[in-house]
C-alpha cells in the first residue's frame, strides 16, 4: 500500500521566519504535488516534481524531489501570515489512476 | 483562467435519503474523479471515470454510490442511502490525462459539504 507520511503535523510560526514541511514515503512515486488548501475549500495545485532531485522554486517556496523519487520537502522563505494554510502532497497510485494524499501539514503564521 | 465547478455548497440531508452531488469538470478535460474528505482527515480518492466508464474505485465507493456524466458538462455523484458517515466533503477533480501519464495534474472543485443527519 502506497503511504504518504507528511512531517510536521502542526507548525506554528512568526512572520518572517523560514521552515521546511517534508512529504515521505516507502514507496518510488512517478511524481508528487503540492496542494494548498484553505478551510472549507478545494486543494491548489502548487507544483508538480517528476525528476528524481529536482528543485523547482515559486516565489519563496522551495519545492525539492528526492533523488529516489520518495520524499520531497516543501521550503519556505521569510514566511508571511497570507502562507497560513493546509500544505498536502500527494502522488498517483500505482495504476496511475488516482490520487494519494497525505495527512497535510497545518501551516498558521502569525504577524 | 478555467476552474472546476460545483453545486451545492453545501447539502443537509436525513439518513436513508438520497442525494446528487454536482460537478462541472474543465472543459477539455477527459478524467473526472471524486474524493472526499472526512472532517480532520486526509483526502481520500473515491472514483476515476474515463469515457464514460469507472476507470477505478477505491473500498469506500461500494453500491451505495454510483457517478454518471448526463451531458457533455456535468459529472455526478449519487448516493443512494446516505448513512451519518458520509458527513464530509466531496471534492470533484479532473485532469487532462491520469495522473501517472506524463504527470497530469487534477484540478480540483471548491467541494459540496455534506451533512447527514
Amino acid at each position: 500500500t502506497q503511504l504518504l507520511e507528511q512531517s510536521p503535523q502542526f507548525l506554528s510560526i512568526q512572520e518572517g521566519e523560514n521552515l521546511t514541511v517534508y512529504c515521505n514515503s516507502s514507496s518510488v512515486f512517478s511524481s508528487l504535488q503540492w496542494y494548498r488548501q484553505e478551510p472549507g475549500e478545494g486543494p491548489v495545485l502548487l507544483v508538480t516534481v517528476v525528476t528524481g532531485g529536482e528543485v523547482k522554486k515559486l516565489k519563496r517556496l522551495t519545492f525539492q524531489f528526492g533523488d529516489a523519487r520518495k520524499d520531497s520537502s516543501l521550503h519556505i522563505t521569510a514566511a508571511q501570515p497570507g502562507d497560513t494554510g493546509l500544505y498536502l502532497c500527494a502522488g498517483p497510485n500505482q495504476a496511475g489512476t488516482a490520487l494519494i494524499f497525505g495527512k497535510g501539514t497545518t501551516l498558521s503564521v502569525s504577524s | 483562467e478555467p476552474e472546476v465547478t460545483q453545486t451545492p455548497s453545501h447539502q443537509v440531508t436525513q439518513m436513508g435519503q438520497e442525494v446528487i452531488l454536482r460537478c462541472v469538470p474543465i472543459s477539455n478535460h477527459l478524467y473526472f474523479y471524486w474524493y472526499r474528505q472526512i472532517l480532520g482527515q486526509k483526502v481520500e480518492f473515491l472514483v476515476s471515470f474515463y469515457n464514460n466508464e469507472i476507470s477505478e474505485k477505491s473500498e469506500i465507493f461500494d453500491d451505495q454510490f454510483s457517478v454518471e456524466r448526463p451531458d457533455g458538462s456535468n459529472f455526478t455523484l449519487k448516493i443512494r442511502s446516505t448513512k451519518l458517515e458520509d458527513s464530509a466533503m466531496y471534492f470533484c477533480a479532473s485532469s487532462v490525462g491520469f495522473p501517472g501519464r506524463s504527470y497530469n495534474e487534477q484540478f480540483f472543485g471548491p467541494g459540496t459539504r455534506l451533512t447527514v443527519l
